[in-house]
């Protein structure tokens, strides 16, 4: 079975500083990696996807995770965060192939400070 | 690219009605349909999984008579909340996978039994 672990239920930065939230998975398959953000109310936005090419991968909005086979991690981060980015982030898991369905982290609430 | 309508996107409904969500495809055909459930600063869980023209599979726990999901075409797939009671008020989401490598989520409907 797959899962995923967000080590961080909540992430407060200061605006312009970097960002990192961080995510463990766990697959029995070579997995497809996802990132998602979630405003308040509001639904999904996909910000980035890993499927087995390059590691290091950028997404929207000046973010980027890199796919770490041997710590088992798809952190994701931002260099300078912006208060725009204040969210919900979820880290995703599913097979690299057929109907399976998403499962998803518990979430990683994201502060940005003024 | 890949979109899906959910509607509607709000409704309050009184204790013991039912209460009919779609997710409808409109640019692709999606075969597999998955419903999930988000409750309040919870993530999001996996209800339900519908293939075109067959029966869907519901998650352990998730109740099929109360949940009744309709995937009778390739670009429609609906949930009705049956005698809806104010535990069920939550936020549903649909995610539809097609023939592209992707998912595809609904913008999501806040569900309030009162």
């Amino acid at each position: 079975a797959q899962s995923v672990t967000q080590l961080d239920s909540h992430v407060s930065v200061s605006e312009g500083t970097p960002v990192l939230l961080r995510c463990n998975y766990s697959s029995s398959y070579s997995p497809s990696l996802f990132w998602y953000v979630q405003h308040p109310n509001k639904g999904l936005q996909l910000l980035l996807k890993y499927t087995s090419a390059a590691t290091l991968v950028k997404g929207i909005n000046g973010f980027e995770a890199e796919f770490k086979k041997s710590e088992t991690s798809f952190h994701l981060t931002k260099p300078s965060a912006h208060m725009s980015d204040a969210a919900e982030y979820f880290c995703v898991v599913s097979e690299p192939s057929g109907n399976t369905p998403l499962v998803f982290g518990k979430g990683t609430r994201l502060s940005v400070i003024a | 690219g890949a979109v899906v309508s959910q509607h509607p996107s709000r409704v309050i409904c009184k204790s013991g009605t039912s209460v009919k969500i779609e997710c409808r495809s409109l640019d692709f055909q999606a075969t597999t349909m998955f419903w999930y459930r988000q409750f309040p600063k919870q993530s999001l869980m996996l209800m339900a999984t519908s293939n075109e023209g067959s029966k869907a599979t519901y998650e352990q726990g998730v109740e099929k008579d109360k949940f009744l999901i309709n995937h009778a075409s390739l670009t429609l797939s609906t949930l009705t909340v049956t005698s809806a009671h104010p535990e069920d008020s939550s936020f549903y989401i649909c995610s539809a996978r097609g023939q592209f490598d992707g998912y595809t989520f609904g913008s999501g409907t806040r569900l309030t039994v009162v």
